[in-house]
């Protein structure tokens, strides 16, 4: 059974703190990492995609991937109670006829003001 | 219209009821999926259609059924659905090559069986 792990959360950090979500997945063979944000109500939102080892920053967001551990994490700086939202981590894993995208639970984020 | 569309928004339906989900997407992608998203559990890949071909089918029953008739428009036909059915049905299009790439999302149709 190919799967991506998230703890659902909820996760509560004040505001202007660090939040660090983290995403765990079965295929060792899986190359291509995606967050998104989602809001209540509404539909995912890409935020930030990871395909090499390391670390990759856009603005308050950093994704972390370490493919050894099957492991790739989001950290967000100086969070603002608008990043209250679930974080969906997907990772492309081989399906029926090719490579398509498998998604986690999601992690509810919840910063406090 | 920019990015990728849903019509409806929100649709209530009966049993018994035939009804189709509309999406198209105006960022001249090459594939187009629809997954649902049940309450409390995660995203369901439902179909994939790059350049117009179905490539994947997650054992989804037959009462849902896709129609892509060209790489901007992707319908899912329904009918006698089951409450359970109940959901958020989301559109998506990407680029997708040997690997998949980041895909956008449609607002999502809110559909209820009653």
């Amino acid at each position: 059974q190919k799967e991506v792990e998230q703890n659902s959360g909820p996760l509560s950090v004040p505001e202007g703190a660090i939040a660090s979500l983290n995403c765990t997945y079965s295929d060792r063979g899986s190359q291509s990492f995606f967050w998104y944000r989602q809001y209540s109500g509404k539909s995912p939102e890409l935020i930030m995609f990871i395909y090499s080892n390391g670390d990759k920053e856009d603005g308050r967001f950093t994704a972390q991937l370490n493919k050894a551990s099957q492991y790739v994490s989001l950290l967000i700086r100086d969070s603002q109670p608008s990043d209250s939202a679930t974080y969906l981590c997907a990772v492309n894993m081989m399906g029926n006829y090719g490579q398509n995208f498998v998604f986690g639970p999601g992690t509810r984020l919840s910063v406090l003001p | 219209e920019t990015g990728v569309t849903q019509t409806p928004r929100h649709l209530v339906m009966g049993m018994t009821n035939k009804k189709s989900l509309k999406c198209e997407q105006h960022l001249g992608h090459n594939a187009m999926y629809w997954y649902k998203q049940s309450a409390k559990k995660p995203l369901e890949l439902m179909f994939v259609y790059n350049f117009k071909e179905q490539t994947e089918n997650n054992s989804v029953p037959s009462r849902f059924s896709p129609e892509c008739p060209n790489s901007s428009h992707l319908f899912l036909h329904l009918h006698t659905l089951q409450p359970e059915d109940s959901a958020l049905y989301l559109c998506a299009s990407s680029f997708k090559g040997i690997l998949p790439y980041e895909q956008y999302f449609g607002p999502g149709t809110r559909l209820t069986v009653t």
